[in-house]
């Protein structure tokens, strides 16, 4: 079994700060996680992933994961907020070792001001 | 190389009626996975599918609801006797195999029922 947190459903950032999106997750083998962002009206498209290896992932447009095993956490950053970065974003998990579904979590929505 | 394709974008429909949703995946992509996606409540798995087998159907309502992946043509998700509750968004997403690769999206059916 596996499930997704993802606190804060809105986030809200001035253009050029930091962003921070926090998911916690469980799963009962080693999971991979992933990172997408959908804009409105659109599908989902795979921002990054974790699946073995170096713990620290980098994405498309400068995002970037960190795996923290300790912590169950794969939160989301990037440096400096752009105002195309405005969407929603949603982890997902998926234990390793043969077929498992993919979780999603709730989402968050990012909010740039300018 | 088109991605994975979903038609209709829209779809209306009256109480009662029937709804289908085609999907077709990314070129190379074996694996087709469904989605419903209502408002502040993430993506919920329906049904996952490879050719002519339905793999994992737990997400599934034990009514009205089947789905289908034919050995030639697009996948098929079918609602029959449509009620307001069904309308929703729904995603079909593909993978070339489970595990580490993520899923590509489609763009969605956006199903209303009225």
């Amino acid at each position: 079994a596996q499930s997704v947190t993802q606190l804060g459903s809105h986030v809200s950032v001035s253009e050029g700060a930091l962003v921070l999106l926090r998911c916690n997750y469980s799963s009962s083998v080693p999971p991979y996680l992933f990172w997408y962002v959908q804009y409105p009206n659109q599908g989902l498209q795979l921002l990054l992933k974790y699946t073995t290896g170096a713990t620290l992932v980098k994405g498309i447009n400068g995002f970037e994961a960190e795996f923290k095993k300790s912590e169950t956490s794969f939160h989301l950053t990037k440096p400096s907020a752009h105002m195309s970065d405005a969407a929603e974003y949603f982890c997902a998990v998926e234990g390793s070792g043969g077929y498992q579904k993919v979780t999603f979590g709730t989402g968050t929505k990012l909010q740039v001001i300018p | 190389n088109a991605g994975v394709m979903q038609n209709p974008r829209h779809l209306v429909r009256r109480r009662g009626q029937e709804a289908r949703l085609r999907c077709s995946p990314m070129k190379g992509h074996s694996h087709v996975y469904w989605y419903r996606q209502l408002p502040e409540e993430g993506l919920k798995f329906m049904v996952y599918l490879q050719k002519e087998n339905i793999i994992d159907e737990s997400g599934m309502p034990k009514e009205r609801f089947s789905a289908e992946f034919p050995k030639e043509g697009p996948s098929i998700l079918r609602i029959q006797q449509v009620v307001r509750g069904d309308s929703a968004a729904y995603f079909c997403a593909s993978s070339p195999r489970t595990g580490d690769s993520g899923y590509t999206f489609g763009s969605g059916t956006r199903l209303t029922v009225v």
